[in-house]
């Protein structure tokens, strides 16, 4: 039933290691993103997808890597784990522009120690 | 550079006052201007949008009023309840394809019973 699911909801790693998030949307939205939360609840844009192509990449440590397998998923894969990645991670999507409005998952809380 | 900037970064109302969040932007290009909401361990969620063509839009008790010579806009929680303690969001876009949205840094309200 969920619009936006995000798995897994905790990921506790230590450093160095490499780890995946995966994000599902059953709205058939053609539009998925990746933001960061930080500590002090700044969201920042990561990537957007549109039908699978990516159309925004921000300056991000190329150790992200996302990953869209078809429209309805988007996954973010995060190589060599550095304490400073420790953050929130939400999934979004919407139609074709921003301007319908995003849908967020309910976030994945990476801790790295 | 912050292209959204939001005040105050916090915010304590009794119950039944006035909640008000302001944010000024910079690019003249947006044309979309959310407010999201955020409850604790869960993702925002769009509250009420307005585009530049009108200067004020109300949905129950909340209203965004707009000012596009100032590039301002403020969120106006009427009769503040205990459930609107959350973290708000405002946020701009473009309205073309593939486009983002940018947040402000997010102001956390508390509604005092």
């Amino acid at each position: 039933d969920t619009a936006v699911s995000q798995t897994p909801k905790y990921l506790v790693t230590q450093m160095g290691n490499d780890k995946s998030i995966k994000c599902e949307q059953n709205l058939g939205h053609d539009t998925m993103y990746w933001y960061k939360q930080d500590s002090k609840k700044f969201l920042k844009i990561m990537f957007s997808y549109n039908n699978k192509e990516l159309i925004i990449n921000e300056t991000v440590p190329n150790r992200f890597s996302p990953k869209s397998p078809d429209k309805a998923h988007l996954n973010l894969h995060i190589n060599s784990l550095e304490l400073g990645d420790s953050a929130v991670y939400f999934c979004a999507s919407s139609l074709w522009t921003a301007t319908y409005g995003y849908t967020f998952g309910s976030g994945t809380r990476l801790t790295v120690v | 550079q912050q292209q959204v900037k939001q005040s105050p970064q916090s915010l304590i109302v009794q119950k039944g006052g006035i909640s008000i969040i302001n944010c000024a932007y910079e690019n003249t290009a947006f044309d979309y201007f959310p407010w999201y909401q955020q409850f604790p361990g869960k993702g925002p969620a769009l509250l009420i949008a307005i585009r530049p063509d009108v200067s004020e839009k109300k949905e129950g008790r909340f209203t965004i009023s707009f000012n596009k010579s100032a590039k301002q806009f403020s969120l106006h929680i009427m009769d503040s309840q205990p459930g609107d303690s959350a973290t708000y969001f405002c946020a701009a876009s473009k309205e073309t394809s593939g486009s983002r949205l940018t947040f402000g840094e997010g102001t956390q309200l508390t509604v005092n019973p």
